[in-house]
């Protein structure tokens, strides 16, 4: 059983467009939710994470979007450079302090 | 920022071979450290939980006699494939956590292949 389902699977954006992932989970325990970038033979870098009590994070290009009533959360990256061409995965748990679920990640490709 | 570092990051050896990998926090103290297991092209799983000073707690499906998980300090968890098979070959990824509720810091994973 998927806890956690991210879609698309894979994601082609042209440079300065905005690049959106999706992912929605099952288990209402979830209360953080953060997004990771992977590059090839690398470990997962923390982007951005938010927590169920606000409905919206930005950070500079990042932004979460996070619906409660529909257990879904979504990454926005905009202005999506050449750099950004990455595997994203989206993942949550019960509290900060617990093991992630994760999402099967989406791998993105910006193209000049 | 929260720098967390893995050793060796490729291990080649024979099978039936015991392979130690090494986790640490650098630059803070890791109450809590998770070991994830990576297939190519697939998503991290969780394989166990380690906290400083206590046993680990491992998820359903992993075999703790055959991941030996030791967490004996607040910098530094190892984990060790026993008698390693080919179906081990793997990227095997720590990643720490400071006391309560924080980020996850992971570090660049352990490619281990066994032939």
């Amino acid at each position: 059983q998927q806890q956690v389902k991210q879609s698309p699977q894979s994601l082609i954006v042209q440079k300065g467009g905005i690049s959106i992932i999706n992912c929605a989970y099952e288990n209402t325990a979830f209360d953080y939710f953060p997004w990771y970038q992977q590059f090839p033979g690398k470990g997962p870098a923390l982007l951005i994470a938010i927590r169920p009590d606000v409905s919206e994070k930005k950070e500079g290009r990042f932004t979460i979007s996070f619906n409660k009533s529909a257990k879904q959360f979504s990454l926005h990256i905009m202005d999506s450079q050449p750099g950004d061409s990455a595997t994203y995965f989206c993942a949550a748990s019960p509290g900060g302090a617990d093991g992630l679920t994760f999402g099967k990640g989406t791998h993105l490709i910006i193209q000049p | 920022g929260a720098v967390v570092s893995q050793h060796p990051s490729r291990v080649i050896c024979k099978s039936g071979t015991s392979v130690k990998i090494e986790c640490r926090s650098l630059d803070f103290q890791a109450t809590t450290m998770f070991w994830y297991r990576q297939f190519p092209k697939q998503s991290l799983m969780l394989m166990a939980t380690s906290n400083e000073g206590s046993k680990a707690t491992y998820e359903q499906g992993v075999e703790k006699d055959k991941f030996l998980i030791n967490h004996a300090s607040l910098t530094l968890s190892t984990l060790t494939v026993t008698s390693a098979h080919p179906e081990d070959s793997s990227f095997y990824i720590c990643s720490a956590t400071r006391q309560g509720p924080s980020a996850q810091h992971f570090g660049d994973g352990t490619r281990l292949s066994i032939l």
